[in-house]
């Protein structure tokens, strides 16, 4: 049974740098896209980018100068910093894995990490 | 336009069926995956590809496509179904970007 187990500071000051790491049990760590999405509060979902086991990134193109995502193989873990952190920012954020196929699916998501931006 | 969208709320009666549809261009080239998302949960993936089920999802869902439309239904819903939906898909734009529509609040009557 896959798991995805997610953790990092959830309150963070205007301008600071947010960091989470997933961790990922029970499967492969190659062959997929291992994802981070976000959901501010009582809003819908937003992609942010993934990276996949080579570490070939992707990002969305209205986060992509302030995201990076990388991964350690050896613990079949995968990170994200986001810098300049703004109460924009502010949201729920969960690791996801993504299926490496054409039409794409999360199978599996993290618990989430409720991550608020506050003077 | 790199979009998907879904009606912000759809209710149902116990027992009837509910269809909950998402429109975008990218729909034409890709199929949509569809989550189930509950109060205070992570969203859950409960349909994907052209018609396909994750393990212990239950057979009442289904989905389908046309066009630049997906429509994910229940058939005979329950009080356990009252959640928000979620469509996602690729962008078609040639840029790998992912999209997600902004969701249906489904209420069971």
């Amino acid at each position: 049974q896959v798991q995805l187990h997610q953790w990092g500071a959830g309150l963070l000051k205007p301008s600071e740098t947010l960091s989470l790491t997933c961790a990922v049990y029970g499967g492969s760590f190659n062959n997929y896209y291992w994802t981070w999405i976000r959901q501010p509060p009582g809003k819908g979902l937003e992609w942010i980018g993934e990276i996949n086991h080579s570490g070939s990134t992707n990002y969305n193109p209205s986060l992509k100068s302030r995201v990076t995502i990388s991964l350690d193989t050896s613990k079949n873990q995968f990170s994200l910093k986001l810098n300049s952190m703004t109460a924009a920012d502010t949201a729920v954020y969960y690791c996801a894995r993504g299926q490496r196929w054409r039409h794409g699916y999360f199978d599996y998501w993290g618990q989430g990490t409720l991550v608020t931006v506050s003077s | 336009s790199s979009e998907l969208t879904q009606d912000p709320a759809v209710s149902v009666a116990l027992g009837q069926t509910v269809t909950i549809t998402c429109q975008g261009d990218s729909l034409r080239s890709f199929y949509a995956s569809w989550y189930q998302q509950k109060p205070g949960q992570a969203p859950v993936l409960v349909l994907y590809g052209q018609n396909n089920r994750p393990s212990g999802i239950p057979d009442r869902f289904s989905g389908s496509s046309s066009g630049n439309t997906a429509s994910f239904t229940i058939t005979g819903a329950q009080a356990e179904d009252e959640a928000d939906y979620y469509c996602h898909s690729r962008d078609s734009s040639g840029y790998p970007l992912r999209l997600f529509g902004g969701g249906t609040k489904l209420t069971v009557l």
